[in-house]
């Protein structure tokens, strides 16, 4: 089964604007990945962050963490075409990753 | 430093027959993780290693087994294959346990059970 689920499945934008992406997940964690898989690079890790942070950047990229509401999101400012990818995130509860199903990204010339 | 490499990248078996990869991780990793991706299931866990000790184990049956060497590099054995074993398995490796830590995604081994 899997505990992290990515909102939305799928989402189609304009080169140069924002994509936003969610992940929820139902059991108490200690950290949270998010990663993204396009066919040309693989699987790559994108930002990891703990159970006791809010917020991270990485580059163009936000990651925040609300743990009451058992939830993070990921936010890619000023979009690119090489952004194109599938997005998961993966949940760390008692040492094991569970990975969500992904959001598909798509971004349109 | 040299990425996660795996074999082989491609394989074709039949129905009841097994097969083994293998996943050799970044230079200093000690642990190794591997995955089962499927269009329909997605990303599933399978299991992990650290210092040659199998450290967690996802929902999979006893066909799938794994080992890892004392030089890190791990092998996954599936026996008696299923056609739902197709799939692509990605092995990746971290400096500790995948949980806490950055993984390093090997480029996969595509299965096809026929």
């Amino acid at each position: 089964s899997q505990q992290g689920e990515e909102d939305p499945q799928a989402l189609s934008i304009q080169e140069g604007e924002n994509a936003t992406m969610n992940c929820s997940y139902k059991t108490s964690i200690n950290n949270l990945q998010w990663y993204r898989q396009n066919s040309g690079r693989g699987l790559v890790h994108l930002i990891l962050i703990r159970s006791n942070e809010r917020e991270k950047h990485s580059g163009r990229l936000r990651v925040t963490l609300d743990t009451s509401k058992k939830s993070s999101s990921l936010l890619i400012t000023a979009s690119r075409a090489a952004d194109t990818a599938s997005y998961f995130c993966a949940t760390d509860s008692n040492y094991q990753l569970i990975w969500g199903a992904g959001t598909k990204l798509i971004i349109k010339p | 430093k040299a990425g996660v490499t795996q074999t082989p990248r491609y394989l074709i078996k039949t129905r009841g027959q097994q097969v083994t990869l293998s996943c050799s991780p970044i230079s200093g990793h000690r642990s190794v993780s591997w995955y089962q991706q499927t269009p329909g299931q997605g990303l599933q866990f399978l299991f992990e290693y650290f210092s040659e000790t199998q450290r967690n184990k996802g929902n999979f049956p006893g066909r799938f087994s794994g080992r890892q060497f004392s030089n890190s590099r791990s092998e996954m054995n599936v026996s008696t294959l299923e056609l739902g074993d197709s799939a692509l398995y990605l092995c990746a490796s971290s400096v500790g346990l995948a949980g806490g830590n950055e993984q390093f995604f090997g480029p996969g081994t595509r299965l096809t059970v026929l």
